[in-house]
């Protein structure tokens, strides 16, 4: 079993709805959770963090935790073009070197207008 | 910001040569991260180092070896550089539990 997974995609939605991303992981004594945005060509840059169960809103950007249930969501408002890109779950691992993170492979998304 | 620096953004290189990929971050981070990406398969952890002289071993670390003399700069190394070794690079670092943060990336062509 994968540490993490999350659906390859594509998703596709169309501009101004809200688009839906999840991941699952395995470690129940996982603490972090990370989601990334990485433009095709580019390298991952960091959207949202989220440490503790419930929602963490930032912007357009909401992060829901569900540790009971080992899936971590980012749910996208009013999706734009520029959304477009690949999201990629990254979560730490109970009993890994510090500061490890574990990657899912990523969910293409397309927002069309 | 955290500025993570990788020294080449392209590279090609021939079959047996050695190769190295440099990263430098200015946030005085503990730990550095060398992952490659290829299409379908994601980000494949290489090697990490959490402090000066300290490394571990990756999913991935064969036909590659790390240094890390200083905390600032963390050094990835292919020995002797064969084309399943063609792939971007990426260069990351982070404070203790800490997100991570990437550098822009090497696209390493090897011929």
């Amino acid at each position: 079993q994968k540490e993490v997974e999350q659906n390859s995609g594509p998703l596709s939605v169309p501009e101004g709805a809200i688009a839906s991303l999840n991941c699952t992981y395995s470690d129940r004594g996982s603490q972090s959770f990370f989601w990334y945005r990485q433009y095709s060509g580019k390298s991952p840059e960091l959207i949202m963090f989220i440490y503790s169960n419930g929602d963490k809103e930032d912007g357009r950007f909401t992060a829901q935790l569900n540790k009971a249930s080992q899936y971590v969501s980012l749910l996208i408002r009013d999706s734009q073009p520029s959304d477009s890109a690949t999201y990629l779950c990254a979560v730490n691992k109970r009993g890994s070197t510090l500061g490890r993170l574990y990657f899912g492979r990523g969910t293409q998304l397309t927002v069309w207008p | 910001d955290v500025k993570v620096t990788q020294s080449s953004r392209y590279l090609v290189k021939r079959t047996g040569e050695k190769v190295f990929l440099e990263c430098v971050q200015d946030m005085d981070h503990e730990n550095m991260f060398w992952y490659r990406q290829d299409p379908g398969l994601g980000l494949r952890l290489i090697y990490f180092s959490y402090d000066v002289k300290m490394k571990e071993k990756g999913d991935i670390p064969e036909g590659y070896s790390v240094s890390r003399e200083k905390k600032e700069r963390f050094s990835l190394i292919l020995e002797s550089a064969s084309t399943n070794q063609t792939s971007m690079y990426l260069c990351a670092s982070s404070l203790a539990s800490r997100p991570q943060h990437f550098g822009d990336g090497t696209r390493l062509s090897i011929l």
